[in-house]
């Protein structure tokens, strides 16, 4: 059965501080690696997709990475409004619901002024 | 133009009685998805329709569930006895082709 893993559970950071999430996944043959952000009370909003390993995307204070096994989603210098849980999630190989996701339990981000 | 739309957004009952929730997707959106998180859970995927065409239900936990998507619009997902283990966050997602899902704001069910 497929997992993704995130780690870490929370993470508190000041405005400014870089850091990085991590999104570990086990599935043989990944069609995409998809980044969700959610705020509380909020359905998840799609931030990126990743297909293959080397794949790299940027989105404002955003930037997704992956590998063969991992991906990192990178946090450049935030804001307090970047606050919110970051949701990784993998796209089941093989079949015709390409929207049929495995998602990650989450990386809570808390972003002090 | 309008995103996906979920009723109620909060529904509380006792076990054994049923509840509906609705979802409306984003118009043109052949592919509608209902996932649910429950207590200290990861998200998990329910079912997937294709217009108004079950193309997985794998998910779906038993069958005191019961989805339908009449005409290819909204779509519908019933419980029927409620149990204790249903409480939850139920998200619907609606996609046009790939699995970018935009979800709607999830329907809260607390079954006492």
């Amino acid at each position: 059965e497929d997992q993704v893993t995130q780690s870490p559970e929370a993470l508190r950071l000041q405005e400014g501080e870089s850091s990085s999430l991590n999104c570990s996944y086990t599935v043989s043959g990944l069609r995409g690696l998809f980044w969700y952000r959610q705020d509380p009370g909020k359905g998840p909003e799609f931030l990126f997709t990743l297909y293959s390993a080397g794949e790299e995307k940027e989105k404002e204070r955003l930037k997704a990475t992956l590998t063969k096994k991992e991906s990192f989603l990178h946090i450049t210098a935030p804001k307090p409004e970047d606050s919110a849980t970051y949701l990784c999630a993998v796209q089941e190989p093989g079949g015709t619901s390409y929207g049929k996701l495995t998602f990650g339990q989450g990386t809570i981000l808390t972003v002090h002024p | 133009e309008a995103g996906v739309t979920q009723f109620p957004s909060h529904s509380v009952i006792e076990k054994g009685q049923t509840v509906t929730l609705r979802c409306d997707p984003i118009s043109g959106h052949d592919n509608l998805y209902w996932y649910r998180r429950v207590m200290g859970k990861e998200i998990k995927f329910l079912l997937h329709f294709v217009k108004e065409s079950k193309q997985d239900e794998s998910g779906m936990p038993n069958n005191r569930f019961l989805a339908e998507r009449t005409g290819g619009t909204y779509s519908t997902l019933k419980v029927q006895p409620a149990e204790l283990e249903d409480s939850g966050v139920y998200f619907c997602a609606s996609a046009k082709y790939t699995g970018e899902l935009f979800f709607g704001e999830g329907s809260r069910l607390t079954v006492l």
